[in-house]
């Protein structure tokens, strides 16, 4: 099972800034990587896949790189609607794919 | 939009089965190139993926639930269904639908329903 481990678990940062977001994964996963942000009582809601692809009505401050094993989602000049938890996914090994624990976005 | 609903029973003894069901509307749940999953999510956990069926009734498990898992799809009322047997308190979680993108072998998630609570308690 491949491994992806988010960091940090918490981020704190002010409206306004930049927020940087690591997910790692246990083996190389190529680019076979999405990015989802979840808010309270909702499902989650796709951002990115192929690592850097922005999902259909994502804006274009959040962005993603990043292969192999190490990848970022960036979220540039935050506003309100971004404070959410995010996960990771990676789908290179199918059926077995796997989440990352999330990274809590809070001001 | 494609939206997805998911209804079922929310409160189970240990050992019962757990029966849910995603309704799919505003889109075709026979249109190929997408698997329609099941995901779940324990209280204060991360997301995992169940199983999911395609149009045709090709079915793909976790191996983990597997021996426990059945997915079904009926396509009359544009609906795809959850049985998880002998559950446990390990099984409560949120239940969440979603389609998986099936193109390019490129198996992300882009719709989701809003998802549904299943408790497991004597």
């Amino acid at each position: 099972e491949i491994v992806l481990a988010q960091s940090p678990a918490t981020l704190s940062v002010s409206p306004g800034q930049r927020a940087t977001l690591s997910c790692r994964a246990s083996q190389s996963v190529s680019r076979d990587l999405a990015w989802y942000q979840q808010k309270p009582g909702q499902g989650p809601r796709l951002l990115i896949y192929g690592a850097s692809t922005r999902a259909t009505g994502i804006p274009a401050r959040i962005s993603g790189s990043g292969s192999g094993t190490e990848f970022t989602l960036t979220i540039s000049s935050l506003q309100s609607e971004d404070f959410a938890v995010y996960y990771c996914q990676q789908y290179n090994n199918w059926p077995l794919i796997t989440f990352g624990q999330g990274t809590r976005l809070e001001i | 939009q494609l939206q997805l609903q998911e209804s079922g029973s929310g409160l189970l003894k240990p050992s019962q089965t757990l029966s849910l069901t995603c309704a799919v509307s505003d889109g075709s749940i026979s249109v190929g190139g997408y698997c329609w999953s099941w995901i779940r999510q324990p209280p204060g956990k991360g997301l995992e993926w169940i199983g999911c069926i395609y149009h045709s009734g090709t079915t793909y498990y976790d191996p983990s639930l597997q021996s426990r898992v059945t997915i079904s799809i009926d396509k009359s009322k544009n609906q795809f269904s959850l049985q998880l047997t002998s559950v446990t308190a390990a099984d409560t979680a949120m239940y969440y639908c979603a389609r998986t993108n099936f193109y390019n072998a490129k198996y992300y998630f882009d719709y989701w329903g809003q998802g549904t609570l299943v408790t497991v308690s004597s």
